[in-house]
């Protein structure tokens, strides 16, 4: 049964700092992993989608890396801003049907 | 282009009670999804429709959970009778299909008492 995982549950930092936000999941035979954002109260925003066959894919300041063999991502935020606070998750599509498998998220606060 | 509409936004209902939540989801997406999220979890696959067939419902407590989709568009999940644990917030996401990216709504938030 697949499990994601992430870690830490919640990060601090000031404002302007370089972050990895860290993802692992059990099972490396998945189709995509994408990471989200929610703000309070929202839904779900997608940031990134990384296909199976990819390395890495790159928004902005946003970069999120897989590495399958492993079973583990990261999604890099350059130069953190306040805006940035949110809570991030990551999710694993393990047979392109679709059903995601969701981490239980990274609360990030950027203080100014 | 319009997003994921959901109605209401909020739900407060004491245990046993039956509630309803609607989903619109964003015109000419053929898949749709319905999630739970418990404070501080990811959401939970509920439900997947294709059009107005059901893909996967295996993670659906069917014995109190129901969910449809007429006409292949807008989606009710309903919860009949509510229990505490039940308390939640429901998130709704449509797709062009299964391969495409999921876009969500904003979600109900459900209070049992």
């Amino acid at each position: 049964k697949q499990e994601v995982t992430q870690i830490p549950a919640a990060l601090s930092v000031p404002e302007g700092e370089n972050l990895v936000l860290n993802c692992s999941f059990t099972d490396s035979a998945i189709y995509n992993l994408q990471w989200f954002r929610q703000d309070p109260g929202k839904g779900l925003t997608s940031l990134l989608l990384i296909q199976s066959s990819q390395r890495e894919q790159t928004s902005g300041r946003l970069n999120a890396s897989l590495d399958k063999s492993s079973g583990r991502s990261t999604l890099y935020i350059a130069a953190s801003q306040p805006g940035d606070s949110a809570t991030y998750l990551c999710a694993v599509d393990e047979n392109q049907g679709g059903k995601l498998i969701f981490g239980q998220g990274t609360e990030l606060s950027v203080k100014p | 282009e319009a997003g994921v509409a959901q109605s209401p936004r909020y739900k407060i209902i004491e245990k046993r009670q039956s509630v309803a939540f609607w989903c619109n989801p964003i015109s000419g997406h053929a898949t749709l999804y319905w999630y739970q999220q418990i404070l501080g979890q990811g959401p939970k696959l509920l439900i997947q429709f294709q059009n107005n067939g059901v893909v996967d419902d295996s993670q659906l407590p069917k014995d109190r959970f129901s969910a449809e989709r007429l006409k292949g568009v807008d989606s009710t999940l309903k919860i009949q009778p509510a229990k505490l644990e039940d308390s939640a917030v429901y998130l709704c996401a449509s797709s062009l299909g299964a391969i495409n990216g999921q876009y969500f709504g904003p979600g109900t938030r459900l209070t049992v008492t």
